[in-house]
Order: C-alpha cells, then structure tokens, then sequence
C-alpha cells in the first residue's frame, strides 16, 4: 500500500538553529499538508499546499515557517530559527481530492529543541 | 472555530467486549469526518471515512456514526481485542484544506 515517507523520524537541534523536515507524499496525491502535535496535546493544523503554493495556513504558521516542493516528489518543512516551542511530533499528510479521499499521513518527524 | 470533543479520554475494557467510543462537533457544517488511529509514538492510520451525506461507515469490525445535525459520531469496535490498545482520534473536515482534530480517546483492552 502507498505511504507518505518522512525523514529525519528523530531530529535534535539547539534554540535558534534551522531545522528542515522532508516528505515524500504519495506520487498520484496532489495536496500535501503539515500537521504537528505537541506531547500530550491535540493534532494540529499547520499548512496545506497545492499546485505550488500554499491553500491554506493556521495562525501557528507565521514567518519562522516555510514550505516547499523542491522537486517532483519531496515536500518541506522549514523552520528558520526554532524556538523550544516547536519541540512537537511534525506529521506530513497528502491526497488526491480533499474531502473526498482519506487523509493519508506519515509516520511523523519529532522534533527536540534544545 | 470548530471545536471537536472526544470522550471518554480514556477507556479500560476486558477482552471480547465491544467499544464505544464518541465525538463531538460544534459547527455542524461539516465535509466529513474521519476517525484515525494512533499507536504510542507513531503516525496517524486512516479507519474510516464518512461523507457528510453518509448516516454510517463500516470497515470489518469497525462501524462509525455519523448525526451531522447533532453535531456527533460514534466508533463502534465489536469484540475488542488487546491489538484494538491505541489512542483513536476523530477529526473534522469543513472543506477548507485543513482537519480538526479531538484530543483522542486512549483505548486499552486487557487480555
């Protein structure tokens, strides 16, 4: 069965430094989105992506974060400078058709910042 | 702001017994609703997916609910089993690119 891929599965990292998160989403899937899930906490929304740009963003998603598809396959997350509060579970997810199809997610990076 | 509430947190049950497991919404203008689940540590799984047209959704031993107007969705497991052990999350789709979640119910079945 398809999965949505993503690496690093653990990143450790100190205040202030970037951190990139990669995804590779199922090939024929044409929405990809950033969820993410601090310890003990609900899921949440971040970004959704389309057809090169973004769709749709939450308030958590200001300046610090950037998201691109560099090539074909990869989807990123960037964060310029973390802060200790991005210490979450980042969790990619695709589909084809939103609303229509299930929400396909990947096994999710965590991230620690130090 | 939709908001999406799951109880109860947390559930206890001896093998073999069913579980029901509920969810609620607060803006019923709702696409659909999924219900994932959640190993310790690990990614979301997809179980199952109701349109907001659909009354209910079946997969196996999993059946869920769904009274869009009451703002409400139940997940029925029958005869639970210690595999069934994980945390299950609903979550809402109002056709705007982006899910709202319920902070899950944690699921454990004793052998």
């Amino acid at each position: 069965e398809p999965e949505v891929t993503q690496t690093p599965s653990h990143q450790v990292t100190q205040m202030g430094q970037e951190v990139i998160l990669r995804c590779v989403p199922i090939s024929n899937h044409l929405y990809f989105y950033w969820y993410r899930q601090i310890l003990g906490q609900k899921v949440e929304f971040l970004v959704s992506f389309y057809n090169n740009e973004i769709s749709e963003k939450s308030e958590i998603f200001d300046d610090q974060f950037s998201v691109e598809r560099p090539d074909g396959s990869n989807f990123t997350l960037k964060i310029r400078s973390t802060k200790l509060e991005d210490s979450a579970m980042y969790f990619c997810a695709s589909n084809r058709v939103p609303g229509a199809n299930v929400l396909t997610f990947g096994a999710g990076s965590r991230l620690t910042v130090l | 702001k939709q908001e999406v509430t799951q109880i109860p947190a947390a559930l206890s049950v001896p093998e073999g017994e069913n579980l029901v497991l509920n969810c609620s919404f607060t803006d019923s203008a709702i696409y659909n609703l999924q219900w994932f689940r959640q190993d310790p540590g690990k990614g979301l799984t997809s179980l199952l997916l109701i349109q907001s047209s659909q009354r209910e959704q079946t997969s196996g031993r999993l059946n869920a609910s769904l009274d869009k107007s009451s703002g409400r969705s139940t997940l029925y497991i029958a005869a639970s089993q210690p595999g069934d052990s994980a945390t299950y999350l609903c979550a809402v789709d109002r056709n705007d690119y982006k899910l709202s979640f319920g902070a899950g119910t944690t699921v454990t079945v004793r052998a």
